[in-house]
């Protein structure tokens, strides 16, 4: 079976651009998480779709947003690129049943770096 | 909301032997899951074992077994006969176990960075 797949594995931009990464997840998980791991910061937790509804947003600005496709499939927009966007953003996906445990499988994860 | 602790920022292990990484979490609900979760070099971060709040007994993967604490809020990861490639970060994460708009989100502690010596 497929794990969680990402692309690009890497992305370099300069301020002012904006950044669109991909995440497909594993064959039949509805639920998509993105989460940034930033030198310093951690992980944090992004932005939650699950069934193609956007259900969660972190602690972070509008110009982060994203959607999820009828596949499941989700992209996150990063727009007005600042220099600490550069971070690692990963991918998760799951699959909620009732009286199961959620369980988050994550991507490889793309390296953005904004210069 | 809740905070996950992870208090050792390194530890050290020598190989084949066993090693004890920390993990304290605060948290008012009553059922939740905790995870382990290892991220190598690869940066790709891969389950190493999950708990389930309600569930009083440890969980055991093979070498790595948790000591689940729920009174004290404590979630230790225990990694027997220590190997070279079990050289990573560890990070271990929370998250409420009803699905609701509120918190599905995994919190994850700042991760502890385990060295294993040939």
């Amino acid at each position: 079976e497929a794990g969680v797949t990402q692309s690009p594995t890497h992305l370099i931009k300069t301020r002012g651009q904006q950044a669109t990464l991909r995440c497909s997840p594993i064959s039949g998980h509805t639920s998509v998480y993105w989460y940034q791991q930033a030198l310093g910061l951690g992980l944090q937790f992004l932005l939650w779709y699950d069934e193609g509804e956007e259900r969660n947003r972190g602690n972070f600005p509008p110009r982060f947003s994203g959607r999820q496709f009828p596949n499941y499939s989700s992209e996150l927009n990063v727009n007005a690129l600042e220099l600490e966007d550069s971070a690692l953003y990963l991918c998760a996906s799951s699959f909620w049943k009732t009286g199961g445990m959620e369980t988050q499988y994550f991507g490889p994860g793309t390296r953005l770096l904004v210069l | 909301a809740q905070t996950v602790t992870q208090s050792q920022p390194e530890m050290s292990v020598q190989e084949a032997e066993t090693v004890t990484l920390s993990c304290t979490y605060d948290t008012s609900e009553s059922d939740y899951y905790l995870f382990w979760y290892k991220q190598p070099p690869s940066r790709q971060m891969i389950l190493v074992i999950r708990q389930e709040a309600y569930k009083q007994q440890n969980a055991t993967e093979n070498r790595f077994s948790v000591n689940f604490q729920k009174a004290a809020k404590s979630f230790s990861l225990k990694i027997s006969d220590s190997q070279l490639g079990d050289a990573a970060m560890y990070f271990c994460a929370y998250r409420s176990a009803f699905k609701n708009n509120a918190g599905n989100m995994l919190t994850f502690g700042g991760g502890t960075r385990l060295m294993v010596k040939p």
